[in-house]
């Protein structure tokens, strides 16, 4: 049971925008920047987001990111299969320690 | 982004102990923290524990404590994570992540090791 939670899948079809949500409470993103990383079946996982909302160089701006209270919204827009993914949310969290959301699988 | 190079898979029984390494390019360890991540057959990403190099100190996540042991070698840029008292649940990916700790505990993980699989079978 992850700490954050995320929805376990959302689909679109290409073009089209997904949002994906990551729940927390006032101890982890309530208080704390989050960041969002992507992974492909089979690699590692990869930086998309820190600091809530900044994109890492190469990253391109059809990923956006933001946050209310304890929550927080990964974006991606014009959809593409090579965004086929698992994606998640993560930050730190009072208990001096870092918590992930559960993954959400984003199908195109 | 920086290449951290990890050691190769493991198969171990349970009740024995494996250690992982991951090798950093040389100037990582200067002012960037270590930490590892595990990733049990899909499932999800899990926090086990940090090492800042330069400091030697470690910190764990609860569940780890007394179990996990995170060290730094700064002469040979490679961190280490053991595990003692393998089960079979400690079967999973593991993983090496540079970690950036900057201001009011904005933290991430901008570089990742290409993961170990550490298999506990009896």
């Amino acid at each position: 049971q992850s700490v954050l939670t995320q929805p376990p899948s959302v689909s679109a079809a290409p073009g089209q925008r997904v949002t994906i949500s990551c729940s927390g409470r006032s101890s982890n993103i309530g208080s704390n920047h989050v960041s969002w990383y992507q992974q492909v079946p089979g690699t590692a996982p990869k930086l998309l987001i820190y600091d809530t909302f900044q994109r890492p160089s190469g990253i391109p701006d059809r990923f956006s990111a933001s946050k209310s209270g304890t929550s927080a919204t990964l974006g991606i827009s014009g959809l593409q299969t090579g965004d086929e993914a698992e994606y998640f949310c993560a930050t730190w969290d009072s208990t001096l320690s870092v918590v992930f959301g559960g993954g959400t699988k984003v199908t195109v | 982004q920086v290449q951290l190079v990890q050691s190769g898979a493991e198969v171990k029984k349970p009740g024995s102990s494996v250690r992982v390494s991951c090798k950093a390019p040389g100037g990582t360890f200067s002012s960037f923290g270590l930490s590892w991540v595990r990733q049990a057959p899909g499932q999800g990403l899990e926090w086990m524990g940090r090492i800042v190099p330069i400091l030697t100190v470690a910190n764990y996540a609860q569940k780890f404590q007394g179990r996990v042991t995170i060290t730094a070698d700064r002469s040979t840029n490679t961190a280490y994570m053991e595990i003692t008292s393998l089960r079979l649940q400690d079967t999973a990916i593991y993983y090496c992540a540079r970690d950036v700790m900057g201001r009011n505990n904005a933290f991430h993980f901008d570089s990742w090791g290409q993961g170990t699989l550490v298999n506990v079978s009896s």
